[in-house]
């Protein structure tokens, strides 16, 4: 089962526009919500992270929109750049119980 | 700082044969972790270690071991490798929660490419 809902699978956005990816996850315990960037033939790296206590958390274009109530996450990518063509995933993470789950990933396209 | 090394890089193994893949890190991290993704599959956790000589099954450990018996090093074997082992696998480590006051973040390495004939 998975634990953390990703979509979409894949993304074409134009330059200048917003991109936007959502998640959802089942499981109240967890407790922190990062996004990762990877680019091919390379390993993930942290983009942006959010804690459940806080409903949106802003880093340059970078947006996390948290929705605990309804059990979802989304990032925003403001003003779209073909630099940010890459595959992003969500992650979910419960530290006291060493529970970590990832999406499945979306492969985000920037046309120039 | 190196961060998170792994190697090798890539490998070609026969079914049957057996191969252990190495992580190293340099930032004094106490949690290490071992992922394999796979397309439509992102990451799943196999193994991970809350600190030197102490380690616990993730997800999908199936068919895989692990060691850490130095706290900078992480171990990833294979005993009798299968064609479903096919697959990129990340070493990541982060900080434990006794080593900072907020929940930190998993650093990468750059992946080892299995195939198993």
């Amino acid at each position: 089962q998975q634990q953390v809902k990703q979509s979409p699978q894949s993304l074409i956005v134009q330059k200048g526009g917003i991109s936007i990816i959502n998640c959802a996850y089942e499981n109240t315990a967890f407790d922190y919500f990062p996004w990762y960037q990877q680019f091919p033939g390379k390993g993930p790296a942290l983009l942006i992270a959010i804690r459940p206590d806080v409903s949106e958390k802003k880093e340059g274009r970078f947006t996390i929109s948290f929705n605990k109530s309804a059990k979802q996450f989304s990032l925003h990518i403001m003003d779209s750049q073909p630099g940010d063509s890459a595959t992003y995933f969500c992650a979910a993470i419960e530290f006291t119980g060493n529970q970590f789950y990832f999406g499945t990933g979306t492969s985000l396209t920037v046309i120039p | 700082n190196a961060g998170v090394t792994q190697t090798p890089k890539f490998r070609v193994l026969k079914t049957g044969q057996s191969m252990t893949l190495l992580c190293a890190q340099d930032m004094n991290h106490e949690y290490m972790y071992w992922y394999r993704q796979d397309p439509g599959m992102g990451l799943r956790l196999i193994h991970y270690s809350v600190g030197e000589g102490t380690t616990a099954k993730g997800e999908v450990p199936d068919g895989y071991n692990v060691s850490r018996l130095k706290k900078q090093n992480f171990l990833l074997g294979l005993e009798s490798a299968a064609p479903s082992q096919t697959s990129v696998y990340f070493c990541a480590s982060s900080y434990s929660r006794s080593q900072r006051r907020v929940p930190d973040t998993q650093y990468f390495g750059p992946g080892t490419r299995l195939t198993v004939l």
